[in-house]
């Protein structure tokens, strides 16, 4: 079945850092592929997605690259913030109403 | 109010009590779905109602009853709980078939078994 892997974390970085969380994915067909941040207290928001190979998904000054070849979609930000203090989800969506999750890596930035 | 509300935000609840969450959005989507969310653990699909019809069921003890009313409308009902339910329960909506453009979540109810 489908399936997705990710640091679970928590990711430590100092403000204006550059950060990179790790995902890959198992998955039949051509799946799309997702990003949610789950603030505390709160749900989870559709951070970014790509819905075919080669495409980048951006929002926030996230960005993320569907590449098949290696399976992975590997969430990157040049200079991060305290706010940016989260968990991020990666997620798959490989067919009717379907989607699976990552663990979740819980990212904490300190000023 | 827009987006999808869920209420309450926080239950406490004795394992004999029997209590409802409830689910609304505002979105025109017309499929709706339950998820538990607990500690070190991948979210965990529960149900999920297209149409108000429930089309999935992911082995989900019976303790656990959902409903769908409408097509704005989720519940789930709790009854003889045990204190492992204990979670965050979130719920989220999609338009029918277009789940692989993202869904909408709600901020979710804490839910604590004593």
């Amino acid at each position: 079945g489908d399936s997705v892997t990710q640091m679970e974390g928590p990711v430590t970085l100092s403000e204006e850092a550059f950060l990179t969380i790790n995902c890959t994915y198992t998955a039949t067909g051509y799946p799309s592929l997702f990003w949610y941040v789950q603030y505390p207290g709160e749900g989870l928001q559709l951070l970014l997605k790509a819905t075919k190979a080669d495409d980048k998904g951006s929002n926030k000054g996230f960005e993320a690259t569907y590449r098949k070849e290696t399976t992975s979609f590997h969430l990157e930000k040049g200079s991060v913030q305290v706010s940016d203090s989260a968990v991020y989800f990666c997620a798959l969506s490989g067919g009717y109403q379907k989607v699976t999750f990552g663990i979740g890596t819980k990212l904490q930035v300190i000023p | 109010e827009t987006g999808v509300t869920q209420t309450p935000r926080h239950l406490v609840m004795g394992m004999t009590n029997k209590k409802s969450l409830k689910c609304e959005q505002h979105l025109g989507h017309n499929a709706m779905y339950w998820y538990k969310q607990s500690a070190k653990k991948p979210l965990e699909l529960m149900f999920v109602y297209s149409l108000e019809e429930r089309v999935e069921n992911n082995s989900v003890p019976s303790r656990f009853s959902p409903e769908c009313p409408n097509s704005s409308h989720l519940f789930l009902h709790l009854h003889t709980l045990q204190p492992e339910d204990s979670a965050l329960y979130l719920c989220a909506s999609s338009q029918e078939g277009t789940a692989i453009y993202g869904y909408t979540f709600g901020s979710g109810t804490r839910l604590t078994v004593v």
